[in-house]
């Protein structure tokens, strides 16, 4: 069975960084691309980046100088670390799945909320 | 960046109808456009990719049409676990965008 699961601090102080952690199963990493997307509460979903089958990786632009994402292929988890976080970055955080040349995300984890504040 | 602009962004429906939700690409994204449907404190899941081609376990009231730049996603009979937004995406370059989403409200 096919599943991701977004683990992660739930508060974040302003300006610090946050840290999120996909832990998948039902799956490879090294058989399948990773994406994470966001969604502000009450919003729309924003694209943030990819970590693909072979390790490269792909950011959203606007995230780009803040964003990193990463593996560790043993242990079937994508991580996810964005700093200088500020209020506008208060959303549930997703990960998902896409099969290589697929370009579809076809299976999502639960999400992770998460609030920036002091 | 290819922008999606969905149109209604909200549409009030009446159980039974047969209704139509609008996905516009500012860019011809072939037909790499696929929808999601998104309930309240849900995940999204993925209802129809590659414009047209069903998904597994997704009913079939849902369907959808389109290539290049228009694209539709049709229920044929709206019934009320249907109540959701829907979301389109393209996939065809990077950055993978989104569309704002249409919400379906009961009339």
């Amino acid at each position: 069975q096919v599943q991701l699961k977004e683990s992660g601090p739930g508060l974040v102080q302003p300006s610090q960084t946050l840290s999120l952690t996909c832990t998948v199963s039902g799956f490879s990493l090294t058989s399948y691309n990773v994406h994470w997307v966001r969604q502000p509460t009450g919003k729309g979903l924003e694209w943030m980046g990819v970590i693909w089958t072979g390790g490269s990786t792909d950011y959203n632009s606007a995230l780009k100088s803040r964003l990193s994402i990463s593996r560790d292929t043993s242990k079937s988890q994508v991580f996810l670390k964005m700093n200088s976080l500020q209020t506008e970055d208060i959303a549930t955080y997703y990960c998902a799945r896409e099969s290589p040349y697929y370009y579809v995300m076809d299976a999502w984890g639960q999400g992770a909320s998460v609030t920036v504040s002091s | 960046d290819v922008v999606l602009t969905q149109s209604p962004a909200t549409l009030s429906v009446t159980p039974g109808e047969r209704i139509s939700l609008s996905c516009r690409a500012s860019e011809s994204v072939d037909t790499y456009l696929h929808w999601y449907q998104q309930k309240p404190n849900e995940s999204p899941r993925l209802l129809i990719k590659y414009a047209s081609q069903s998904i597994s376990g997704i009913p079939s009231r849902f369907s959808g049409s389109g290539s290049g730049t228009d694209f539709t996603l049709s229920i044929n009979g709206v019934e009320l676990e249907d109540l959701s937004i829907y979301y389109c995406q393209q996939g065809n370059s990077l950055p993978y965008t989104f569309g704002a989403g249409t919400k379906l409200e009961l009339k």
